[in-house]
């Protein structure tokens, strides 16, 4: 039962385009989470929000930015991206007090 | 060097066999352990987590955390062709969400019918 939904699927785009992902959460969760996940299926944290504040900001380019209008609501933006931004990314939720990560289907970006 | 570290890399089991995946912390710090696993085309799901020493069953899977050594195994029983996926080892230095959750590289099983 999927409660935490991402759009779009898939993504293609040229180098120094700017995309744009979305993540909602229906879990009730205060916290919300992006990670990317590599072509050798390896997950890296780059973001954390609660309750629409930044509290995980891991070293990622400065092209990528999070915005946040409410506590279900997550989204990424790239601007200008780049080859190496080719990955999926995954958003997911989290109850305060528990450390258990719920993730949606993630979005899949390929830049040629 | 990545702070949390899984073998093997890749694991096939015949249907009905018994799996065993292996995770170690690199830092003292991260004493808190989860299992997830992942289906191709879906995101990760948590699995279980473990944070004291000693085993912690759920079904047909056992994990076992040794704290002295940060290692925590997964053992599943029985394993059926839908528990083919990429696992992965995540530890944090708290059960609760102010601690980043880092993963382990992943262990892909494939069970065999």
């Amino acid at each position: 039962e999927t409660a935490v939904f991402q759009t779009p699927n898939y993504h293609v785009t040229q180098v120094g385009n700017e995309v744009s992902f979305n993540c909602k959460q229906t879990l009730g969760h205060d916290t919300m989470y992006w990670y990317k996940q590599d072509s050798k299926k390896l997950l890296k944290i780059m973001f954390s929000y609660n309750n629409k504040q930044l509290i995980v900001n891991e070293t990622v380019p400065r092209r990528f930015s999070p915005q946040s209008s409410d506590k279900a609501h997550l989204n990424l933006r790239i601007k200008s991206v780049e080859p190496e931004d080719s990955a999926v990314y995954l958003c997911a939720s989290s109850h305060r007090f528990q450390n258990t990560l719920y993730f949606g289907a993630g979005t899949r970006l390929s830049v040629l | 060097q990545q702070k949390v570290q899984q073998s093997p890399e890749s694991l096939s089991v015949p249907e009905g066999g018994m799996a065993s995946l292996n995770c170690t912390s690199s830092d003292r710090n991260f004493q808190y352990f989860w299992w997830y696993r992942q289906h191709s085309g879906e995101g990760p799901k948590a699995l279980m987590s473990i944070f004291s020493d000693g085993d912690k069953k759920e079904g047909r899977f056992t994990a076992h955390l040794n704290k002295a050594s940060l290692h925590v195994s997964l053992h599943i029983r029985d394993s059926q062709p839908s528990d083919s996926a990429l696992y992965f080892c995540a530890a944090s230095e708290k059960n609760y969400n102010q601690g980043k959750l880092i993963f382990g590289q992943g262990t892909k099983l494939s069970i065999k019918p």
